[in-house]
């Protein structure tokens, strides 16, 4: 199985700060991995996938970046609405996995 | 609207078996796979299983942590995908998500989640 570690597991930002999450692959899975964001008590929601392509309706302050073994979801701007915990989930091969997420909280 | 609502959560004994339900609206059902996903509390995600599409033979995959326990299956007739869950464990408790996936594989409707308790 393919393993998603993310980085940090949590981290405390201010409005307005440029936010950095990276997620490691145990193996190389092209560009074949998106990015989720969840709220308290609400499903998950895809913001990015094939690695760098912006799901329709997510504000363009999200971008993603990587290929291969390492990815990095970026947050331009922290918006008070950003405040959420992020995975990322690789599609490369079966079993489909999740990272173990990383929480932003507000500073 | 398109949306996917699951059903059948409750409480149940270890060793027990219940049945989720997911009803699909607003999109042509039988062209996605669809995939359970589930989320232990105050844990992450985990994928569960996948059902292809009528053009893939509805074939299924799951997760070592529930094959041979668990079995998905869909009536494209009836917009539905189902989940039995056979000799559940306590760490099988969780909310339990419905998730259309996209033509090149990502998870892109996601239910409210129905939640099954094994105590």
């Amino acid at each position: 199985d393919i393993q998603l570690t993310q980085s940090p597991s949590s981290l405390s930002s201010s409005v307005g700060d440029r936010v950095t999450i990276t997620c490691r692959a145990s193996q190389g899975i092209s560009n074949n991995l998106g990015w989720y964001q969840q709220k308290p008590g609400r499903a998950p929601n895809l913001l990015i996938y094939a690695a760098s392509t912006l799901q329709s309706g997510v504000p363009s302050r999200f971008s993603g970046s990587g290929s291969g073994t390492e990815f990095t979801l970026t947050i331009s701007s922290l918006q008070p609405e950003d405040f959420a915990t992020y995975y990322c989930q690789q599609r490369h091969s079966y079993p489909v996995t999740f990272g173990g997420g990383t929480k932003v909280e507000i500073k | 609207e398109v949306q996917v609502v699951e059903s059948g959560g409750g409480l149940v004994q270890p060793g027990g078996s219940l049945r989720l339900s997911c009803a699909a609206s607003g999109f042509t059902f039988s062209d996605h796979y669809m995939d359970w996903v589930r989320q232990a509390p105050g844990k992450g995600v985990e994928w569960i299983g996948r059902a292809r599409n009528k053009a893939n033979s509805h074939t299924t995959e799951y997760a070592a942590s529930v094959k041979g326990r668990f079995t998905i299956s869909r009536d494209d007739s009836k917009n539905s995908l189902y989940l039995q869950m056979n000799s559940l464990k306590t760490e099988d408790t969780a909310v339990y998500y419905c998730v259309r996936v996209t033509t090149n594989y990502y998870l892109d409707v996601w239910g409210k989640g129905t939640t099954v308790t094994v105590s």
